[in-house]
């Protein structure tokens, strides 16, 4: 079993939809929680970043992170064709040093 | 505020040569880390320097080196290189005490 499973889809939705991407983990050990949006031939940017389980919203995004299932999931409301990207999650341990372990990725396409 | 730069951006290089890659860091970051993805696949950590110290190391063979500069830049070297090291080559930086990480742009290599 890998660490961090996320669908690669593809996804596509259209304009104005409500968008959700999610990632279970396996490793309880995982305190910080991230959302990356990665463009064609570009690097990961980083869209949201939680801390323990709950929620954090920004803008039209929304992260969820629930430690008892091992579950996270990011929202995007009202997405756009500018939003069609693929959406990395990634996880770390506690403590300020330590790498990121990431899913596959999911590929989402926002249909005007 | 200048991100994380790169270079080269694109690389084509024979099997069983050597190859140097290149990363400055995000002003004020002091923790660098090279990642490496595949066509399709998230980001595999391959290792990561804190204070001109490797600090953490992934699942990737001895002939994939690095260094940190007093500046904090990195350099990722890989030697004999071979066709599975075919892919997009990223660099992460994050502050002291940071949890987010800033990625460049990466660095794409060919082995033919």
């Amino acid at each position: 079993q890998k660490e961090v499973e996320q669908d690669p889809g593809p996804l596509s939705v259209p304009e104005g939809a409500i968008v959700s991407l999610n990632c279970t983990y396996s490793n309880s050990a995982f305190q910080y929680f991230m959302w990356y949006r990665q463009y064609s031939r570009k690097g990961p940017e980083l869209l949201m970043y939680t801390y323990s389980s709950g929620n954090k919203e920004d803008g039209r995004f929304t992260a969820q992170v629930d430690k008892s299932s091992k579950y996270i999931s990011l929202f995007i409301r009202d997405s756009q064709p500018s939003d069609s990207a693929t959406y990395l999650c990634a996880m770390k341990r506690g403590g300020s040093q330590g790498n990121l372990i990431f899913g596959k990725g999911t590929k989402l396409s926002v249909k005007p | 505020e200048t991100g994380v730069t790169q270079s080269p951006t694109h690389l084509i290089k024979t099997r069983g040569q050597q190859v140097t890659l290149r990363c400055s860091s995000q002003s004020g970051h002091n923790t660098v880390s090279w990642y490496q993805q595949a066509l399709g696949q998230g980001p595999q950590f391959i290792f990561q320097y804190y204070r001109e110290e490797e600090n953490g190391r992934g699942n990737f063979p001895p002939r994939f080196s690095g260094l940190q500069f007093p500046n904090y830049s990195s350099e990722l070297n890989v030697n004999a290189l071979e066709l599975d090291d075919s892919a997009l080559y990223l660099c992460a930086s994050s502050q002291p005490g940071g949890h987010g990480y800033t990625f460049g742009s990466g660095t794409r290599l060919t082995v033919v």
